[in-house]
């Protein structure tokens, strides 16, 4: 079974706090990603990764960052929370095949207070 | 004009009946599609996933696929209460086929 872990369940930081939010997969796959999800809004890609190193922007970079040091680590960074970035975090990895799909993690529950 | 768009519900439904999900893209260059279950409180997980024209069955769960209309649905047969949860549409949308855009999706409510 593929396996997909994140730090922390729930999370409580002030605003302007430097976040990082880790995710483990532990399948050796290729393709990491972090969504977002708000109410009303779906799922929201925010950064992905192909490869150790590899990072691409997806539609909501904004206020973050990413770090994919090692292949089955994908870390996700607020440089300065703010309250907008409330939100549920999901992490999702995949092979590095066309139509595979992807396998989520339970996500982190953000609170910036 | 959203990417995927899904009716937001709820869509309550009978024990036993069946419940239809409607999902679609305007992306015509899609070629992967794929139906994701979230209970509340958790992450999406893969219900199933349909690449050609048609329908594709496993159990109790049909998803069918037009490209021509940009459509894709879900059935879900004897609905259980278990079935209960928001479900999600994503569709691939870059040419390696491996980055997803998804649908807001639809809450489903079986009812006892």
């Amino acid at each position: 079974d593929v396996k997909v872990t994140q730090s922390s369940r729930y999370l409580v930081k002030r605003t302007g706090e430097k976040v990082f939010l880790e995710c483990v997969q532990d399948m050796d796959h290729e393709n990491m990603f972090w969504y977002r999800q708000d109410p009303g809004l779906g799922l929201r890609l925010i950064y992905f990764s192909y490869d150790v190193k590899m990072k691409e922007k997806g539609d909501i970079p904004e206020g973050y960052s990413v770090s994919r040091e090692k292949k089955e680590r994908f870390s996700l960074i607020l440089e300065s929370a703010s309250t907008n970035q409330t939100s549920m975090y999901l992490c999702a990895s995949s092979l590095a095949l066309a139509m595979d799909t992807q396998y989520f993690g339970p996500g982190t529950r953000l609170t910036v207070l | 004009q959203k990417e995927v768009e899904q009716n937001s519900g709820p869509l309550s439904v009978p024990e036993g009946a069946i419940a239809s999900l409607n999902c679609t893209y305007s992306d015509r260059g899609s070629q992967s599609f794929f139906w994701y279950r979230q209970y509340s409180g958790k992450s999406p997980e893969l219900i199933m996933s349909i690449y050609s024209n048609g329908d594709k069955e496993d159990g109790r769960f049909t998803a069918q696929l037009n490209k021509a209309s940009q459509y894709v649905s879900l059935l879900i047969r004897d609905s259980q209460p278990s079935d209960s949860a928001t479900y999600l549409c994503a569709v691939t949308r870059d040419n390696y086929g491996q980055n997803f855009v998804f649908g807001p999706g639809t809450r489903l409510s079986v009812l006892p």
